[in-house]
């Protein structure tokens, strides 16, 4: 089955760090640039972070200098670190496969709470 | 870069159309074909309905349809079915490799 599997989600203090991780199957994972796509409950998406098939990352200016994105092609993995958390970073975190210009297989997601 | 701007809700009767529209600048939506919606259930994850701006990915129903003009993209409903009751979110990109979504719209079958 074609599914992508986020993990790594839970409580952190303001300040802290965490490493989300999408674990994919059922498709060529090296083949496709993969992305990080977040959402604060009963708010809008935001994309938060891009690696191409050659491990060239992308950020938007909201988490650059905080968030890592990296990918392990053999093991069909992705990984987000994330430093300095802020309670802002609060949201459920996608995984989403892009071809790329747009994200066609999304995982169900993890929840991030950054609070004392 | 800010949010895409989209109408809060939309709503209609079973059978009837509806047109959410998705308005950006000619940084985004104006300059790029690039154009792609997005249907969320509540409590799920979203899911692609239409990509560069008018193509739609295998399995979806052909009455939805997307189109563009000028700064504006906009994502159509036809023949409304109660399961398409959902939010809806267009997304765009912006060019070195960065997106920017809409602020979402809400679906409501009548």
């Amino acid at each position: 089955e074609v599914q992508l599997v986020e993990s790594g989600g839970g409580l952190v203090q303001p300040g802290g760090s965490l490493r989300l991780s999408c674990a994919a199957s059922g498709f060529t994972f090296s083949s496709y640039d993969m992305n990080w796509v977040r959402q604060v409950t009963g708010k809008g998406l935001e994309w938060v972070s891009a690696i191409g098939t050659g491990g060239v990352t992308y950020y938007p200016g909201s988490v650059k200098g905080r968030f890592t994105l990296s990918r392990e092609n053999v093991k069909n993995s992705l990984y987000l670190q994330m430093n300095s958390l802020r309670a802002g970073d609060t949201a459920v975190y996608y995984c989403a496969r892009g071809p790329p210009w747009h994200f066609d297989l999304w995982g169900r997601g993890t929840l991030v709470t950054v609070s004392s | 870069q800010s949010a895409l701007t989209q109408p809060r809700s939309v709503s209609g009767s079973p059978g009837q159309s509806v047109t959410i529209s998705c308005t950006g600048t000619n940084s985004d939506v104006g300059v790029y074909n690039y154009v792609s919606w997005y249907q969320q259930h509540p409590g799920k994850a979203p899911k692609l309905m239409i990509y560069d701006v008018t193509k739609r990915p295998s399995g979806v129903p052909d009455r939805f349809s997307g189109s563009k003009s000028g700064n504006t993209a906009s994502l159509t409903i036809s023949g409304l079915q109660a399961e398409d009751e959902a939010d809806y979110y267009c997304c765009s990109y912006t060019g070195n490799y960065a997106y920017v979504f809409g602020t979402g719209t809400k679906v409501t079958v009548l």
